[in-house]
């Protein structure tokens, strides 16, 4: 079984629309995140949940809303997506923000 | 800047070769981590070294850490083809705000 899963794997759409991304972890974690990973690998951490709570929200546009309906799952809604969003969007848990992540396999975003 | 560097950020080796990575960092950290990412896939934890610890192994990875110097080395000994990835060093912060400061990460290529 897949520790962490997201889907989907591939997204190409065009500006201006709206898109979700998926997640869900099967490893009891109670801590999971969202990254986005630019063309140049640069990791940067978007959202952090703890037990369906946000703890982290980085400086990231409000388009961006993560959605968390309990603490396996932490799905991501982006609106009137933009060229600049393209990126690969990796999902990850913990048990706790200091231990070790566990990421997914990412969801790779082309915004045409 | 908040991120965490690697050095060398391209290293290219033959087979059988060790390979040496760097990473500095700026803050007061709880542990430091390295993960491996393969070319399109998610990034995967090798090792935890806490802040207490000044060097700690795994097979045929060995991790250094210098809190005094703010720095960290990943070591692997007698590389393999299977070893080619980006590798990065994520320290984590000290104190209430406990997330990972990622780097750009330096690219390992093993050639056989």
């Amino acid at each position: 079984d897949t520790a962490v899963s997201q889907t989907p794997k591939y997204l190409v759409t065009q500006m201006g629309n709206d898109k979700s991304i998926k997640c869900e972890q099967n490893l009891g974690h109670d801590t999971m995140y969202w990254y986005k990973q630019d063309s140049k690998k640069f990791l940067k951490i978007m959202f952090s949940y703890n037990n369906k709570e946000l703890i982290i929200n980085e400086t990231v546009p409000n388009r961006f809303s993560p959605k968390s309906p309990d603490k396996a799952h932490l799905n991501l809604h982006i609106n009137s997506l933009e060229l600049g969003d393209s990126a690969v969007y990796f999902c990850a848990s913990s048990q706790t923000p200091e231990e070790k992540l566990f990421f997914g396999s990412g969801t790779q975003l082309s915004v045409l | 800047s908040q991120q965490g560097e690697e050095d060398p950020q391209a290293l290219s080796i033959q087979e059988g070769e060790n390979a040496t990575m760097n990473c500095s960092y700026k803050t007061s950290i709880n542990n430091l981590q390295w993960y491996r990412q393969n070319s399109g896939r998610g990034l995967v934890h090798l090792i935890l070294i806490r802040s207490n610890e000044r060097e700690k192994h795994s097979g045929r990875l060995r991790v250094t850490l210098d809190t005094s110097k703010k720095s960290s080395s990943l070591l692997i000994t007698a590389s393999r083809a299977a070893d080619t990835a980006s590798y990065f060093c994520a320290p984590c912060n000290a104190g209430n705000n406990r997330k990972l400061i990622w780097g750009l990460g330096t690219s390992l290529a093993v050639n056989p």
